[in-house]
C-alpha cells in the first residue's frame, strides 16, 4: 500500500535553534517528493520539490534530502524562527503513467517559542 | 494571478442539505483536484480532474459530485451533508505531465460544519 509516514507528530524547538522533521514513503512508482508548509487556517504552499536523482535541495533556511534508496526524506530547518511555526507535511507524487496520484503524510505540527 | 480561490470560507448546514463549494483558478492548470483534511489524518483526495470534461474519483468520493466544464473552475457539490463531511476543504490545481514537478497551488480552504 502507497503511504507516506512522517516523525515526528509534533515538536516544540526554541527561537534559533535548528531542527529535522523525516518522512518515511513505501510508494511506488516513485516520481518526486514535496515538502509543504501549512499555516494554521491556511492552505499548504510548496518549499522544495525533488525527484529521484536529486539528494539536497534548499529554500533559504529550509533544506530538503531524499534518499531514494532507503525511501526516506528529512526537512531541516535552519535557525529557525517564530514564523516557522506552521505543520510540515510530506507529499509523494507516484504511480504508473497516467495514474499519478498525490500521497499526503500526516505532517509534523512544529511550534518555535520565543 | 490570483491563484487558486475558494468559496465560501465557512459553512454551517444542516444533515441533509446540498450545496456546492466552488473553486477557480487562473493559471491555465491542467489538474485540479478537492482534498479533505480532518485531524489527524493527511490530506485526503475526494475527486480530480486532468482537463475540462474529465474528472474521476479519489480516495473518498462518497457523497461528493464534481463537474469541469472550463479549464477555471471546478466546484463541489456535497448532494446530502451528514455530520462525518464536517471538515475543512482544499481545492488545488497545477500543471500535469509525465513526471511533472510542478508546485501544486492551494486555495485557502473552506471549513465547513454539518449539524
Amino acid at each position: 500500500k502507497n503511504q507516506v509516514e512522517q516523525s515526528p507528530q509534533s515538536l516544540i524547538i526554541l527561537e534559533g535553534k535548528n531542527c529535522t522533521l523525516q518522512c518515511n514513503y513505501t510508494v511506488s512508482p516513485f516520481s518526486n517528493l514535496r515538502w509543504y508548509k501549512q499555516d494554521t487556517g491556511r492552505g499548504p504552499v510548496s518549499l522544495t520539490i525533488m525527484t529521484f536523482s536529486e539528494n539536497t535541495k534548499s529554500n533559504g533556511r529550509y533544506t530538503a534530502t531524499l534518499d531514494a534508496d532507503t525511501k526516506q526524506s528529512s526537512l531541516h530547518i535552519t535557525a529557525s524562527q517564530l514564523s516557522d511555526s506552521a505543520s510540515y507535511i510530506c507529499v509523494v507524487r507516484g504511480g504508473s503513467s497516467g495514474t499519478y496520484k498525490y500521497i499526503f503524510g500526516t505532517g509534523t505540527r512544529l511550534k518555535v517559542l520565543a | 494571478n490570483a491563484g487558486v480561490t475558494q468559496t465560501p470560507k465557512f459553512q454551517v448546514l444542516k444533515t441533509g442539505q446540498s450545496m456546492t463549494l466552488q473553486c477557480a483558478q487562473d493559471m491555465n492548470h491542467e489538474y485540479m483536484s478537492w482534498y479533505r483534511q480532518d485531524p489527524g489524518m493527511g490530506l485526503r483526495l475526494i475527486h480530480y480532474s486532468v482537463g475540462a470534461g474529465i474528472t474521476d474519483q479519489g480516495e473518498v468520493p462518497n457523497g461528493y459530485n464534481v463537474s469541469r466544464s472550463t479549464t477555471e473552475d471546478f466546484p463541489l457539490r456535497l448532494l446530502s451533508a451528514a455530520p462525518s463531511q464536517t471538515s475543512v476543504y482544499f481545492c488545488a490545481s497545477s500543471y500535469w505531465t509525465a513526471g511533472s514537478t510542478d508546485t501544486q497551488y492551494f486555495g485557502p480552504g473552506t471549513r465547513l460544519t454539518v449539524l
